[in-house]
């Protein structure tokens, strides 16, 4: 069974501060992919980046990184210097390889406090 | 590139009407997905299409709803009747090609349905 978690329902931050969000996953599959997407107050969901599982690097891009950790089958997401306009609900989603569904955790609220 | 579209934005309507929800994948992507967003269940997958053919419908809660795909560039989602429980953001989603796993969905901006 798939299945992700994120752990995390709510997180303020001040303007900014660093900020992680964790998102653990579950999957029987060697090969699978894993997404966050940001959705931000005006309610549209909003790509952010893809990881496939044979991939363990970690990815920046500009004050974002992720940290894909397949020994703790962790895949979080680091905000590097917070700002308000990060303040949104991020989703960690799962797929699997020769599949078409994406299997959403529940979402992380995250508060930028200016 | 147009992204997806999805009409209406917002649906007011009184318990027991169809409403009928309305989406155009992005041009070229082969599979398309219904979403319901609720504050107590989130993210919930409803029914995705491959090449037009519905191939997982499992998650839709019950014979009130019904979706189809008539071709590439056209889908609906209805409901009939209509419940206040049905009251939910609804998003449509596309992607190039179904059957792989690694493409993102592409979302449509989402239809705020509420049943009074």
């Amino acid at each position: 069974a798939q299945k992700v978690t994120q752990a995390q329902t709510e997180i303020s931050v001040v303007e900014k501060e660093d900020v992680t969000l964790d998102c653990v996953y579950e999957t029987r599959d060697t090969t699978y992919y894993l997404f966050w997407y940001k959705q931000p107050p005006s309610g549209e969901l909003v790509f952010l980046i893809r990881r496939n599982s044979f991939d363990e690097q970690n990815e920046i891009s500009g004050r974002y990184s992720w940290n894909f950790q397949k020994s703790t089958s962790s895949f979080n997401f680091t905000i590097t210097a917070s700002q308000v306009v990060d303040s949104a609900v991020y989703f960690c989603a799962l797929s699997q390889t020769g599949a078409n569904n994406l299997f959403f955790g529940t979402g992380t609220r995250l508060t930028v406090i200016p | 590139d147009a992204g997806v579209i999805q009409s209406p934005r917002h649906e007011v309507t009184e318990m027991g009407q169809e409403v009928t929800l309305r989406c155009k994948p992005i041009s070229g992507h082969n599979s398309l997905f219904w979403y319901r967003q609720t504050m107590m269940r989130g993210l919930e997958l409803l029914i995705y299409f491959n090449n037009n053919v519905p191939i997982d419908d499992s998650g839709m809660p019950e014979d009130r709803f019904s979706a189809k795909m008539p071709n590439a560039s056209f889908s609906t989602l209805k409901i009939q009747p209509s419940e206040p429980r049905d009251s939910a953001v609804y998003f449509c989603a596309s992607i190039p090609r179904g059957g792989t796993g690694f493409y993102e969905q592409f979302f449509g901006p989402g239809t705020r349905l509420t049943v009074l």
